[in-house]
């Protein structure tokens, strides 16, 4: 199975900062890489597939970029609404594992 | 509009059976593959499985792998997941996920809870 190595678990920003996540995968994957923000109590929400593209009525401030093993999900500038936990996942084979998540909190 | 709406969840005893449901609408469902996720109490997201729009090809992660199975009923635009042989380390809320580009999954139903203990 393919691992997924996602940094940091937790991290504290503020308004208007630009944030990056990381995401290594155990193995190449190509492009086969999914970004997704989750809200407390809510399903998750599809930002980015295909590691750089993004999902339609997603703000422009969502961006993704890397292929093979090293993704990264970039905020360009925090909204109040981008405090949530974010998921990479990748889906180049079954099982489609998933990172254990990074939580961004309001500093 | 996409809706996605999980129903089947409860409490079930160690060793019970769950059979969860989801219904679909607002697109040609036979044309994608649907697939579950899993989130347990406080946990990140864990994919569970997938299948083949047809029906005709589906797989499990380890943790569900003989003791669960997916499936579709085209006719009905659901998509179902018989759950046996049930842990306590399955307590989670299960979402079921419409499958889009580079199989990611662009919909999520709201989820549906699923409670084993005795």
């Amino acid at each position: 199975d393919i691992q997924m190595t996602q940094s940091p678990s937790s991290l504290s920003a503020s308004v208007g900062d630009r944030v990056t996540i990381t995401c290594r995968a155990s193995q190449g994957i190509s492009s086969y890489l999914n970004w997704y923000q989750q809200k407390p109590g809510k399903a998750p929400k599809l930002l980015i597939y295909g590691a750089s593209s993004l999902q339609s009525g997603v703000p422009s401030r969502f961006s993704g970029s890397g292929s093979g093993t090293d993704f990264t999900l970039t905020i360009s500038s925090l909204q109040p609404e981008d405090f949530a936990a974010y998921y990479c996942q990748q889906s180049s084979s079954t099982p489609y594992t998933f990172g254990r998540g990074t939580k961004l909190e309001i500093k | 509009e996409v809706h996605l709406v999980e129903s089947g969840g409860g409490l079930a005893q160690p060793g019970g059976s769950l059979r969860l449901s989801c219904a679909a609408s607002g697109f040609i469902f036979s044309s994608y593959a649907m697939s579950w996720v899993r989130q347990a109490p406080e946990k990140g997201l864990e994919w569970v499985s997938v299948i083949s729009g047809s029906g005709g090809s589906t797989y499990y992660a380890d943790s569900a792998k003989g003791r669960f199975t997916i499936s579709r009923d085209n006719s009905k635009n659901t998509l179902y997941l018989q759950m046996n042989s049930l842990r306590a380390e399955d307590t989670a809320v299960y979402y079921c996920a419409k499958g889009s580009y580079y199989d990611s999954q662009d919909y999520w139903g709201q989820g549906t809870l699923v409670t084993v203990s005795s």
